[in-house]
C-alpha cells in the first residue's frame, strides 16, 4: 500500500534518502514509521512519529514526513547500514497498519 | 531488558492449522497490546491483527479474518496466534511486536517463527 523504491545504494560516508509514498488514508493523517530489517532476523524501530528516534538509534539517521509521503535519510553511510527499511503507518480506511515494499540499501 | 521469544519452526499440510507463541518478558504483559506481522519468503511485511495484553480484546486485518485466532494467556504472559485452514501462501515468518502506543510504534519484535506449508 505504501510505494518505497525497491533499491538504494551509495559509498561509505555518503547520505542516502528512502522515500515512501501513501495516500490521505494513510501517510496523510498518520504518523510514519521506519523498521530496519537484516538478512534472517526480525525487524528494528528505527524512527516513530515521523522523526523521532529512540534510544540507541544514531542521529545520522533521520525521518521526515510532509503530506502523503515520509522520507528516511542515512548520512555517514556505513557498512552496518546494508538492510532492508520498511515504512509504516496506520490507514484509516483499512482499518489496518500497512507496509511499504521495502528498500535494500546496498553499501558500494 | 524487553524479550518477545516465539516459539519454533512448523512444518504443516495444507487445510491443517498452526499455533504460534510469544511469551513476553521484561515488561508488564497487561499493559502492552501485542500485534502480529508476517513476511512472506522475498516479500514485504504484513500486519495480521493485534490483541490487548490487559482485557483480551482483539482486531483482525480483514484478510484474516475467519481465518486467524489470536488469544493471550496473562499468568503465563504469552500471545498466541492461531492459523488455520492452511495453504501454501501461507508460507511465511511470523512476527509478534509490541505496541508502544505513546509512540505508535512496534518497539520490540520477537525473532520470528518460520511456518511451512507443504503437501
Amino acid at each position: 500500500v505504501l510505494t518505497q523504491p525497491p533499491s538504494a545504494s551509495g559509498t561509505p560516508g555518503q547520505r542516502v534518502t528512502i522515500s515512501c509514498s501513501g495516500r490521505s488514508s494513510n501517510i496523510g493523517s498518520s504518523t510514519v514509521n521506519w523498521y530496519r530489517q537484516l538478512p534472517g532476523t526480525a525487524p528494528k524501530l528505527l524512527i516513530y512519529n515521523n522523526s523521532q528516534r529512540p534510544s540507541g538509534v544514531p542521529d545520522r539517521i533521520s525521518g521526515s514526513k510532509s503530506g502523503t509521503s515520509a522520507s528516511l535519510a542515512i548520512s555517514g553511510l556505513q557498512s552496518e547500514d546494508e538492510a532492508d527499511y520498511y515504512c509504516a503507518a496506520w490507514d484509516a480506511s483499512l482499518t489496518a497498519w500497512v507496509f511499504g515494499g521495502g528498500t535494500k540499501v546496498t553499501v558500494l | 531488558q524487553v524479550q518477545l521469544v516465539q516459539s519454533g519452526a512448523e512444518v504443516k499440510q495444507p487445510g491443517d492449522s498452526v499455533t504460534i507463541s510469544c511469551k513476553a518478558s521484561g515488561y508488564t504483559f497487561t499493559t502492552f497490546a501485542l500485534h502480529w506481522v508476517r513476511q512472506v519468503p522475498g516479500q514485504s511485511l504484513e500486519w495480521m491483527g493485534w490483541i490487548n495484553g490487559g482485557n483480551g480484546y482483539s482486531e483482525l486485518s480483514e484478510k484474516f479474518q475467519g481465518r486467524v485466532t489470536i488469544t493471550r494467556d496473562t499468568s503465563a504472559t504469552t500471545a498466541y496466534m492461531e492459523l488455520s485452514s492452511l495453504k501454501s501462501e501461507d508460507t511465511a515468518v511470523y512476527f509478534c511486536a509490541r505496541f508502544r502506543e505513546g509512540w505508535a510504534a512496534f518497539d520490540y519484535w520477537g525473532q520470528g517463527s518460520q511456518v511451512s506449508v507443504s503437501s
